[in-house]
């Protein structure tokens, strides 16, 4: 059974601080990994994707994949009340395509 | 942008009664998912969708479960009978190409009540 573990959460940091969100995964052949944002109510909203090991910045967002230990994290940058929401983290299983999600970190930033 | 839509938002059922969740992917994809979210859970995976046939489909999507593509643009999720434990919501995604490096865009969701 492939598996994706996160944190619950929630997670609550100062407006400003760096939010750090972790994610493994049991299959070790897993070459795509997708952090989503669901804000609660709706659909999960694509934030960024990573497939090689090291870090891949976009704007705020910094994901980072490291294959061996099987780990995945996303650090948000001067976090803001609009972050709040709960991450996802998705993984890339299936000939077609299909994801496997984590369950899901919640994060509150307060202001 | 273009965006993946669905219909209804919300949809009210007694069980056993049959459902039908329609989904309008992004005009130039090929790929087609079904995912489902129970309210606290995760998203599950359902079923995969290209070129005109089901491509993957996991232990969920049981016979009570139908895709179709009725249409150039449509892509319809049925549940022939309704149970209480469907009660979820329903996402519909699209990706360009499929496969490893692929990425999939998530409609906004029915909310299925069955009573």
């Amino acid at each position: 059974q492939k598996e994706v573990e996160q944190n619950s959460g929630p997670l609550s940091v100062p407006e400003g601080a760096i939010a750090s969100l972790n994610c493994t995964y049991s299959d070790r052949g897993s070459q795509s990994f997708f952090w989503y944002r669901q804000y609660s109510g709706k659909s999960p909203e694509l934030i960024m994707f990573i497939y090689s090991n090291g870090d891949k910045e976009d704007g705020r967002f910094t994901a980072q994949l490291n294959k061996a230990s099987q780990y995945v994290s996303l650090l948000i940058r001067d976090s803001q009340p609009s972050d709040s929401a709960t991450y996802l983290c998705a993984v890339l299983t299936g000939s077609q395509g299909n994801l496997i999600f984590g369950k899901g970190t919640k994060l509150s930033v307060k202001p | 942008e273009p965006e993946v839509t669905q219909t209804p938002s919300h949809q009210v059922t007694q069980m056993g009664q049959e459902v039908i969740l329609r989904c309008v992917p992004i005009s130039n994809h090929l790929y087609f998912y079904w995912y489902r979210q129970i309210l606290g859970q995760k998203v599950e995976f359902l079923v995969s969708f290209y070129n005109n046939e089901i491509s993957e489909k996991s232990e969920i999507f049981d016979d009570q479960f139908s895709v179709e593509r009725p249409d150039g643009s449509n892509f319809t999720l049925k549940i022939r009978s309704t149970k209480l434990e469907d009660s979820a919501m329903y996402f519909c995604a699209s990706s360009g190409h499929g496969g490893g490096t692929d990425t999939q865009y998530f409609g906004p969701g029915t909310r299925l009540t069955v009573l």
